[in-house]
């Protein structure tokens, strides 16, 4: 199994605010690696795929960049509706797919 | 739009099979080239892949928990289902069922159900 590590694993910014998380596989997985937004009894849903491709609707605050081992999930200007947890997961090295443990981001 | 929706008992006793399925709506589980997958979220922790199904009927599952699962899809009901025997209040979750899109080089999960809790208990 491929561990994925984020960090932090929980923060708190402003509304405007640039966030970065960050997500660490244990191997390199070239740029097989998503990312999820989880809202609190919502579906999580996908925002990044392959890296740095946004899924179709998802604002274009969100990015992502990174390979081999190291990788980021960058939301400029924040919003309230930002609240959420995020979850990178790796396709690489299956099976197993892997999750990170998450990020949980906390609006001040 | 293509939904999913998880179904099947909220609590199921220690040493039983819990048996959940997923309707899709807005595709055919048969005649797409999808993979259909369960994912599970114990309370307070993150997210873990349980096992994916073809449209084939071809299946692959987490090396943790292979010996105990089984996925199968139901093209009469355009239904995939989850079948997790010999359950103990680890498996206390909730169950996501998901569409996994493949690629050349990369997969991932969307969209996803809205989940359904399960309680392992007595």
């Amino acid at each position: 199994d491929i561990p994925m590590t984020q960090s932090p694993s929980s923060l708190s910014a402003s509304v405007g605010d640039r966030v970065t998380i960050t997500c660490r596989a244990g191997q390199s997985i070239s740029d097989s690696l998503n990312w999820y937004q989880h809202k609190p009894g919502k579906a999580p849903k996908l925002l990044v795929f392959a890296a740095s491709n946004l899924q179709s609707g998802v604002p274009s605050r969100f990015s992502g960049s990174g390979s081999g081992t190291d990788f980021t999930l960058t939301i400029r200007n924040l919003q309230p509706e930002d609240l959420a947890t995020y979850y990178c997961q790796q396709s690489y090295s299956v099976p197993p797919f892997t999750f990170g443990q998450g990020t949980k981001l906390e609006i001040k | 739009q293509l939904q999913l929706q998880e179904s099947g008992p909220g609590l199921v006793k220690p040493s039983e099979t819990l048996p959940l399925a997923c309707t899709v709506s807005g595709d055919s589980i048969s005649s797409s080239n999808y993979y259909w997958a369960w994912i599970r979220q114990p309370p307070g922790k993150g997210l873990e892949w349980i096992g994916s199904i073809y449209s084939s009927g071809r299946a692959f599952y987490n090396p943790s928990l292979h010996s105990r699962v089984t996925i199968s899809l139901d093209t009469s009901k355009n239904q995939f289902s989850l079948r997790l025997s010999s359950v103990t209040a680890a498996d206390t979750a909730v169950y996501y069922c998901a569409r996994q899109t493949a690629t050349v080089t990369t997969r991932w999960f969307d969209p996803w159900g809205q989940g359904t809790l399960v309680t392992v208990s007595s």
